[in-house]
């Protein structure tokens, strides 16, 4: 099992380029979200999607666009990428429930995007 | 409201103890404790849910404290390998994501 995978690994923009990251786990979990990690930041929550066709939106939404067309795929788009969403972005993934074990999130390895 | 955390940055030499504090001014069903290095991903270290759990993972515990909506991050007799930045994650229970603290930096000297 791959576990969460994220593509690509690195990207850089120009301001105002539009681009979309590629979020999948082979877990079968229901429930996937993005965050995005800044220095002094901690991580937080961008979107997150409950299942196939449903997104929500977190802590930090303005500027993205998700979506989940497929169970396994979570996908976060910048239209007109700014300087301010240089970041590193990570996904997870956990199944749903609240007992435990099903609480963990599963990371990504991340993205590190710079906009120029 | 993200939780605080604190210390903000511990140094320590190899084989002392560390504590790592996160309170939360709302509700919590759970707390996650995670650690990351430099340019990786955060690691999954334990999980604690409502009830005052405590739990261990190698030289590794922490405990929950739910009505003082505290968590606490116990770093026994630490080795250079615990180095890192510490995040704990709050959750009330739903299916939306963990808020996390802005972290612990935490350096093990020889």
């Amino acid at each position: 099992n791959a576990g969460v995978t994220q593509t690509p690994k690195f990207r850089v923009l120009k301001t105002g380029q539009s681009m979309t990251l590629l979020c999948a786990q082979d877990m079968n979990h229901e429930y996937m979200y993005w965050y995005r990690q800044d220095p002094g930041m901690g991580l937080r929550l961008i979107h997150y999607s409950v299942g196939e066709g449903t997104t929500a939106k977190g802590e930090v939404p303005d500027g993205y666009n998700v979506s989940r067309l497929k169970k396994q795929n979570f996908l976060l788009g910048l239209e007109s990428a700014a300087p301010s969403q240089t970041s590193v972005y990570f996904c997870a993934s956990r199944a749903p429930g609240i007992g435990g074990a099903r609480l963990q999130q599963y990371f990504g390895p991340g993205t590190r995007l710079t906009v120029t | 409201q993200q939780p605080v955390q604190s210390p903000q940055a511990v140094i320590l030499r190899e084989g002392e103890d560390a504590v790592i504090n996160c309170s939360s001014s709302k509700a919590l069903y759970s707390v996650h404790w995670y650690r990351q290095k430099h340019g990786e991903a955060p690691v999954f270290l334990m999980i604690l849910l409502k009830g005052g759990e405590q739990k261990g993972h190698e030289k590794i515990s922490a405990s929950f404290n739910e009505k003082k909506q505290q968590s606490s991050l116990y770093l026994t007799a630490s080795q250079l390998s615990y180095s890192g930045t510490y995040f704990c994650g709050a959750s009330g229970g739903g299916a939306d994501g963990l808020t996390f603290g802005k972290g612990t930096h935490l350096i093990i000297q020889p």
